[in-house]
């Protein structure tokens, strides 16, 4: 079964530099979302996409800017960046969430992330 | 805000006995999901098993299962006849209807070490 795709799937950048993270949904996937893992550290959420449109947003910084196209496709952009932006970054994708239905939970499906190193 | 706590930073089993991995969390919400992920060597993120809150039975995948004690805000991961595969980290997560099921909020994990 088709799987979500990260790329690329390592990346190294210097500080100041940008980044651009790609992500392909499961095909029928039309909800996008974007975690940072920092070394040691649990993920933690940077924000979400439904439909091209933001659906929810968590602790990411102004400095990065995220996207989903028409395809169902999502890019996270990356710029100015710093030493603690090194994270492995996970995408994971879902079938739209029904949120007026008590037990409207899709199941989120992790791609294999990007580990971006800023050096 | 929600909260996850998972309380062991390390655990180790030997091969084919039993392990328990706590988990506790905190919210004023009545409808949520709670989830077991695993995160082996190779980093991807797996999810092991789920539970709803407003079910009552304790969700069982295999040799995995959970024990849910909704008012002590409580959710461990028992693993049963251990093997080498399930090294890895394994994290508890809270999905809840106020942020539109849109959201895992992670625990801090526990390194699980099974070993022959």
């Amino acid at each position: 079964a088709a799987g979500v795709i990260q790329s690329p799937r390592h990346l190294i950048k210097e500080k100041r530099e940008t980044a651009t993270l790609k992500c392909y949904p499961i095909p029928r996937h039309d909800t996008v979302y974007w975690y940072q893992q920092g070394p040691g550290q649990d993920p933690q959420f940077l924000i979400s996409f439904y439909e091209k449109m933001q659906s929810d947003k968590g602790s990411i910084p102004d400095r990065f800017s995220a996207q989903q196209f028409s395809d169902y496709h999502s890019e996270l952009n990356m710029s100015s960046l710093e030493l603690g932006d090194s994270a492995l970054y996970f995408c994971a994708s879902s079938l739209a969430v029904n949120r007026k239905r008590m037990s409207s939970y899709n199941e989120q499906f992790f791609g294999p992330g990007t580990r971006l190193t800023v050096l | 805000a929600q909260t996850v706590t998972q309380s062991q930073p390390e655990m180790s089993v030997q091969e084919a006995e039993t392990v328990t991995l706590s988990c506790t969390y905190d919210t004023s919400e009545n409808n949520y999901y709670l989830f077991w992920y695993k995160q082996p060597p190779s980093r991807q993120m797996i999810l092991v098993i789920r539970q709803e809150a407003y079910k009552q039975q304790n969700a069982t995948e295999n040799r995995f299962s959970v024990n849910f004690q909704k008012a002590a805000k409580s959710f461990s991961l028992k693993i049963s006849d251990s093997q080498l595969g399930d090294t890895a980290m394994y994290f508890c997560a809270f999905m809840g209807q106020n942020t539109g099921f849109q959201k895992l909020v992670f625990g801090t994990g526990t390194r699980l070490l099974v070993s022959p």
